[in-house]
């Protein structure tokens, strides 16, 4: 299982762009990169999953680049909401265990 | 948008009681999972479920655990004689089968359990 580092906290203002950079040495050729987003004392939240290149959604892009050694989720103009941890997953798509592995994640703080 | 719910949010429990942990995934997904996160810490997977059996559980889910869809909608996780360090927030989160579209796991909002 490839394992993942990020950051372990990041600050923000209001209205920037945010990148947080996940590392993923040890990716596999079948794994997917997936973000998720927990606000505290609720579930995580699905934000973003992509293979290679450049994926975007209505709530953020995510960059990997050709090596797929990294990846790096881009939120555009951050408002105060967006304070929450992020966490970056690596796993294979459509497999049939599925369980998730969850790092530390990195503690965005976005202030006013 | 339809969603994973939790019921109860908040359970307090004594030492050694046993409690029941419900939870409706969305409508029409069939593989089910059980996490929990203790405070400040990671979120850690305790089991899946697919086909109304286990597929894969953690070194976390001894024999006090067990889960259990007792009909078409719910989804239980069962802790027959709760220990203190069984104190966390425990997630339930679904996913569709078909695998070739996103394998995204949806989660619902937990249910905090205090064991005192």
């Amino acid at each position: 299982l490839a394992k993942t580092t990020q950051p372990i906290s990041m600050d923000s203002y209001e209205g920037q762009e945010v990148n947080i950079t996940c590392s993923h040495n040890n990716i596999a050729t079948n794994d997917y990169i997936t973000w998720y987003q927990q606000f505290p004392s609720q579930g995580p939240r699905f934000i973003i999953q992509g293979y290679k290149t450049k994926v975007t959604n209505e709530v953020a892009s995510l960059f990997i680049p050709a090596d797929r050694k990294s990846s790096t989720l881009s939120l555009p103009r951050v408002s105060l909401s967006d304070t929450a941890v992020y966490y970056c997953l690596v796993g294979v798509r459509g497999s049939t265990l599925g369980r998730l592995y969850f790092g530390r994640g990195t503690q965005l703080t976005v202030w006013p | 948008e339809p969603e994973v719910t939790q019921t109860p949010s908040h359970q307090v429990t004594q030492m050694g009681q046993e409690v029941i942990l419900r939870c409706v995934p969305i409508s029409n997904h069939l593989y089910f999972y059980w996490y929990r996160q203790i405070l400040g810490q990671k979120v850690e997977f305790l089991v899946s479920f697919y086909n109304n059996e286990i597929s894969e559980k953690s070194e976390i889910f001894d024999d006090q655990f067990s889960v259990e869809r007792p009909d078409g909608s719910n989804f239980t996780l069962k802790i027959r004689s709760t220990k203190l360090e069984d104190s966390a927030m425990y997630f339930c989160a679904s996913r569709t089968r078909r695998e070739h579209l996103s394998d995204t796991q949806y989660f619902g909002p937990g249910t905090r359990l205090t064991v005192l």
